[in-house]
């Protein structure tokens, strides 16, 4: 059982459409962090949200932190084919354990032209 | 600068037999993490090192699995002897501070355990 549930699994839309993807748990965490992965290759960190209610934009990304810590969600507006990609939330549960990370299973986005 | 880098990239075994996957990260970063990745569990963390000390292995699956960090500069993650169900991608990441910095991830390593 995964302690942090993403929704959906998959996501297909196409270029210039919005999409929502949720990171949901019934635990609370120090910090939550987004990571986008390509095929081949490690997730490459896109950002940490650490307080409850945290909203986080980077370009067309806007990602909020719930206020309880428990959830957060990541918004991309416009979407371009460069965010195709597994997106994945992980979250730390306390603050001296940020390194001892607990990963979402990812939800698969592909953006078609 | 190189970023973390993983060898072999691609293993392919018979079980039974056993496997050594490489580390070696950015130079400077004080701190080293093991992750697998399966479809069926996603990334789970195995291990991992603070100043080549094992910090936390609560996340190797069984007595198969064991990891060493010799130097600054190096790591091994062993499994011996190797089963179909280790078939997996195992990712090394590494930091500066293991609670306050990033982790970078290497491309991984994808086993496959026949």
């Amino acid at each position: 059982t995964q302690l942090l549930e993403q929704s959906p699994q998959f996501l297909s839309i196409q270029e210039g459409e919005n999409l929502t993807v949720y990171c949901n748990s019934s635990s609370v965490f120090s910090s939550l962090q987004w990571y986008r992965q390509e095929p081949g290759e490690g997730p490459v960190l896109l950002v940490t949200v650490v307080t409850g209610g945290e909203v986080k934009k980077l370009k067309r990304l806007t990602f909020q932190f719930g206020d309880a810590r428990k959830d957060s969600s990541l918004h991309i507006t416009a979407a371009q084919t460069g965010d195709t990609g597994l997106y994945l939330c992980a979250g730390a549960r306390t603050t001296d354990s940020w390194g001892k990370l607990q990963f979402g299973a990812g939800t698969q986005v592909v953006v078609t032209p | 600068d190189a970023g973390v880098i993983q060898s072999p990239r691609h293993e392919v075994t018979e079980m039974g037999q056993e496997v050594t996957l490489r580390c070696k990260p950015i130079s400077g970063h004080n701190s080293l993490f093991w992750y697998r990745q399966t479809m069926m569990r996603g990334l789970e963390l195995l291990i991992y090192f603070n100043n080549n000390v094992p910090i936390d292995d609560s996340g190797m699956p069984e007595d198969r699995f064991s990891a060493k960090m010799p130097n600054a500069s190096f790591s091994t993650l062993k499994i011996q002897p190797s089963e179909p169900r280790d078939s997996a991608v195992y990712f090394c990441a590494s930091s500066l501070d293991p609670v306050t910095d990033t982790q970078y991830f290497g491309p991984g390593t994808r086993l496959t355990v026949l």
